[in-house]
């Protein structure tokens, strides 16, 4: 089956840890993104990537870090920094430019 | 700057009435992608509009695409339950590719 996959489906944090969201594609796809959901709040942009080994800030990129050694795979760290890392994360990718975006199932972090 | 505005944030309506979904922008767009999001699940695609004044239709829905190219609809005919959940609509950022989602309209259907 070609699509995106995300790893775990929840997760909890304690204060203080960092904690990595795994986002795996097999699509072939170029450019991977990483979104965070909040009710009420859209779906707002942490970071992407356009290719191997180069990456990029979104919009609210801060308390987050990002790695893109591999063309399949995108993880999300969401570092002790991050105060506020309740939500739903999104996993996305594309083959680039203006095309449509494909969404994995998404991570729901927790903090303890 | 690069939002899309959406209206109304939230919308219920009994099975059979129709629904729509507005996405303004205050600077032209270049092109607008609609998804939905089913309650618990993450966003699919639904179509993408490119062209001034482009009307698409998908069974129930229609999408617009403003003449100006600066507002787009989704409008339901007749719901059913099934078309429960979150429609966003989303721009795309110019040479970065970057989609700027909507904070979508919540639809509920009483059956």
């Amino acid at each position: 089956d070609g699509g995106i996959t995300q790893s775990p489906k929840y997760l909890f944090r304690k204060e203080g840890q960092n904690v990595t969201l795994s986002c795996e594609q097999n699509l072939n796809h170029d450019a991977m993104y990483w979104y965070r959901q909040d009710p009420g709040q859209g779906l707002r942009l942490i970071y992407y990537s356009q290719i191997v080994n180069d990456f990029q800030k979104g919009d609210i990129a801060e308390g987050y870090s990002v790695s893109r050694e591999k063309k399949e795979s995108f993880p999300l760290t969401v570092t002790s920094a991050q105060k506020n890392p309740t939500a739903f994360y999104l996993c996305a990718s594309n083959s680039g430019g203006h095309e449509t975006q494909y969404f994995g199932p998404g991570t729901r972090l927790l903090v303890l | 700057g690069q939002q899309v505005m959406q209206i109304p944030q939230y919308q219920h309506v009994q099975e059979g009435e129709d629904f729509t979904t507005y996405c303004n922008s205050s600077t032209t767009l270049s092109n607008i992608q609609w998804y939905k999001q089913r309650p618990g699940g993450h966003p699919v695609f639904l179509i993408q509009l490119v062209k001034s004044g482009e009307v698409k239709k998908q069974k129930r829905l229609t999408f617009q695409f403003g003449e100006a190219k600066k507002n787009s609809s989704l409008h339901i005919t007749a719901t059913q339950t099934t078309d429960v959940g979150t429609y966003f609509c989303a721009r795309s950022g110019g040479s970065n590719y970057k989609l700027t989602f909507g904070k979508g309209t919540l639809l509920t259907v009483n059956p």
